[in-house]
């Protein structure tokens, strides 16, 4: 079974308005993180932002905030104020417990801004 | 700017030739990564380095060996690969290996693989 789920292949946002990437996940560890990467054409996985399981506040950087729910086992990715050089592929990923775990990617979101 | 830096940005090589591959971090992290990503596909974990000793290989063929200099240093050593080994290459770092949940890995721009 999946891990991690992201079920948009790709999605489109106009200029200027919010956004969000949908990432589910399963585990049965009650300890896990939860991070997304942005990669541009270029190739480059960027770190945007972690989620810790215990964390009872989302996450916020800047312009993206993660959506936890917990309970839905959902973690989802809103961008606001798109902007055109936010057009790249977004992977929600997982690691569960501590020690030699790997992390895990979903199959990765394709989000186009258009101006 | 990625402090994680990877050599060459890309490399064309036939099935007998003798390539590496290197990538070097300056964030004083102790566990090291290689990826293989192919085209519209998720990172595929190859090997970790975590204080300079191998810690994981995700039975990765031996035409593919990995070597950790130092802790700052990671190179992936290529011989007789096929075309279906062409992909991005991508190494990555983070503080300390499964200390934590938190514990985040940071990505280096990658280097594109062609094998003739």
């Amino acid at each position: 079974a999946q891990k991690i789920t992201q079920t948009q292949p790709g999605m489109f946002v106009q200029e200027k308005e919010a956004v969000t990437l949908d990432c589910t996940y399963d585990t049965s560890d009650q300890s896990y993180g939860l991070f997304w990467y942005k990669q541009p054409s270029s190739g480059e996985m960027i770190f945007l932002i972690y989620q810790g399981s215990y964390d009872e506040q989302n996450a916020t950087e800047g312009r993206y905030s993660l959506n936890f729910q917990k309970a839905r086992k959902s973690a989802n990715l809103v961008i606001s104020a798109s902007q055109l050089g936010d057009s790249a592929m977004y992977f929600c990923a997982m690691r569960e417990g501590w020690g030699n775990t790997p992390l895990v990617f979903g199959k990765g979101t394709r989000l186009s801004v258009i101006a | 700017d990625t402090e994680v830096t990877q050599t060459p940005k890309h490399l064309v090589m036939g099935m007998t030739n003798k390539k590496s591959l290197k990538c070097e971090q300056h964030m004083g992290h102790r566990a090291m990564y290689w990826y293989k990503q192919k085209a519209k596909k998720p990172p595929e974990l190859m090997f970790v380095y975590s204080y300079e000793k191998l810690s994981i290989n995700e039975s990765v063929p031996s035409r593919f060996s990995p070597e950790c200099p130092n802790s700052s240093l990671l190179n992936l050593h290529l011989h007789a690969l096929q075309p279906e080994d062409s992909a991005l290459y991508l190494c990555a770092s983070s503080q300390d290996q499964g200390v934590s949940t938190a514990d985040t890995q940071y990505f280096g721009p990658g280097t594109r693989l062609t094998v003739l």
